[in-house]
């Protein structure tokens, strides 16, 4: 049960795009649609941002946005805004019948 | 309006015992997917285990034979009760409701803080 891989960090200027990847193999993201983000502020708790690789839960904002291609999933963030600065997590199922997060990303807005 | 309030955290010595609760509002919990995620002072996130609506568990190799998770369906409320902790184990433990294996944390308390130290 290996996590998922994740860049360190991202960072981008105010009205930017940004693009975090998540890597994982066959057995999570490359078998399963079942993959998840989340926005993790400091001192609070996740808050989920996309599931189902590309869908948006009821008042998430449309600059978030996610897909897939073979082992790698896609968050990315449009029209970047400083209340954006936060944690990224992704989350997949796994053929373990288990789920794994993602190493996480913070993200910086310069 | 779900909510999920996580209880029982503490500091515990290695070797020792503790239980989490997790009072559910708003939903019923063994309706739903139930899931412990924990998260280490300054680390990421660490999927810990899950129940099923149907009752079928799984644990993260991490915890597996060491922690057991459950649910009082009179109480709506979820545990996890864990065992032989280890230093380790030393993380804020969130509950968090599921709907589907594609929606799996959908709602998340706000966490318990437990510290496993001599």
């Amino acid at each position: 049960q290996s996590a998922l891989t994740q860049p360190a960090s991202v960072s981008g200027s105010p009205g930017q795009s940004i693009t975090i990847s998540c890597t994982g193999t066959s057995s999570d993201v490359g078998g399963y649609n079942y993959v998840s983000w989340y926005q993790q502020h400091p001192g609070k708790a996740p808050k989920l941002m996309i599931y189902d690789v590309s869908n948006r839960p009821s008042g998430v904002s449309n600059r978030f946005s996610g897909s897939k291609s073979g082992n790698t999933a896609s968050l990315t963030i449009s029209g970047l805004q400083a209340e954006d600065e936060a944690d990224y997590y992704c989350n997949s199922y796994t053929s373990s019948n288990t789920y794994v997060f993602g190493t996480g990303t913070k993200v910086t807005v310069l | 309006e779900v909510q999920l309030v996580e209880s029982g955290g503490g500091l515990i010595q290695p070797g020792g015992s503790l239980r989490l609760s997790c009072a559910a509002s708003g939903f019923t919990v063994s309706s739903n997917y139930m899931s412990w995620v924990r998260q280490a002072p300054g680390k990421g996130l660490e999927w810990v285990s899950v129940i099923y609506s149907g009752g079928s568990t799984y644990y993260a190799d991490s915890v597996k034979g060491r922690f057991t998770i459950s649910r009082d369906n009179s109480k709506n409320t979820l545990y996890l009760q864990m065992n032989s902790l280890r230093a380790e184990d030393t993380a804020v433990y969130y509950c968090a409701r599921g709907y589907s294996l594609v929606l799996p944390f959908d709602y998340w308390g706000q966490g318990t803080l437990v510290t496993v130290s001599s």
